[in-house]
């Protein structure tokens, strides 16, 4: 079945260091999302890649979707602390139809 | 707007009781979901809905329940709850599309005990 599979499992920084997750998959991955949970509250949307090998910038966070959609990686440069939480991907397969999220990778920020 | 709204936020439950967890949006979206979120598990897909009278089942199933009688309404329901359902349950909803669903929006989650 759907397996979407993130490393690390955690990581801690200290504050200014870069930061990159790595989301891989069994299957190809139809469409990429990436959310942040805060700890305490509950997956908030990032962004969605769509496009094999695309590339997005928001601020300090840049995303990538692999040539062969397998995989996808979400960089983070120069941590602040507000960057704390567990970061997420999921696939959204369209054949299926179901939201599958990946295993999550935490971000300890130390100022 | 209201967005997702869940309900309960916290239950502590007995071995063997049942409940429905209630989840609720106001954004007409087609697409409803219920996740379980344990510890180093990530995320887990329980059941999800495309539409009114249409479910299917996720990740992990058993033990669990759903119904869609309505666009905004999509109830989980524990029939017989178990120490192993002990959890933070996610209720999310989206649009679906021809290239699949666009961003998923949660609710404030439930903090379900069962002792």
């Amino acid at each position: 079945g759907q397996q979407v599979m993130q490393i690390p499992q955690y990581q801690h920084v200290q504050e200014g260091e870069d930061f990159t997750t790595y989301c891989n998959s069994s299957t190809t991955l139809s469409n990429i999302q990436w959310y942040k949970q805060r700890p305490g509250g509950h997956p908030v949307f990032l962004i969605q890649l769509v496009k094999s090998g695309e590339v997005k910038k928001q601020k300090r966070l840049t995303f990538q979707f692999g040539e062969a959609k397998k995989n996808s990686s979400l960089h983070i440069t120069a941590t602040q602390t507000t960057d704390v939480g567990t970061y997420f991907c999921a696939d959204t397969s369209y054949n299926t139809d179901k939201l599958i999220f990946g295993t999550g990778t935490r971000l300890q920020v130390f100022p | 707007n209201a967005g997702v709204t869940q309900t309960p936020k916290f239950q502590v439950l007995k071995t063997g009781q049942s409940m429905t967890l209630q989840c609720a949006q106001d954004m007409n979206h087609e697409y409803m979901s219920w996740y379980r979120q344990d510890p180093g598990m990530g995320l887990r897909l329980i059941h999800y809905s495309v539409g009114a009278g249409i479910t299917d089942q996720g990740e992990v199933p058993n033990g669990y329940n759903v119904s869609r009688s309505t666009t905004e309404d999509f109830p989980l329901r524990l029939l017989s709850a178990a120490p192993s359902q002990t959890s933070v349950y996610f209720c999310a909803s989206s649009y679906r599309r021809a290239t699949g669903n666009t961003e998923a929006f949660f609710g404030q989650g439930t903090r379900l005990t069962v002792v």
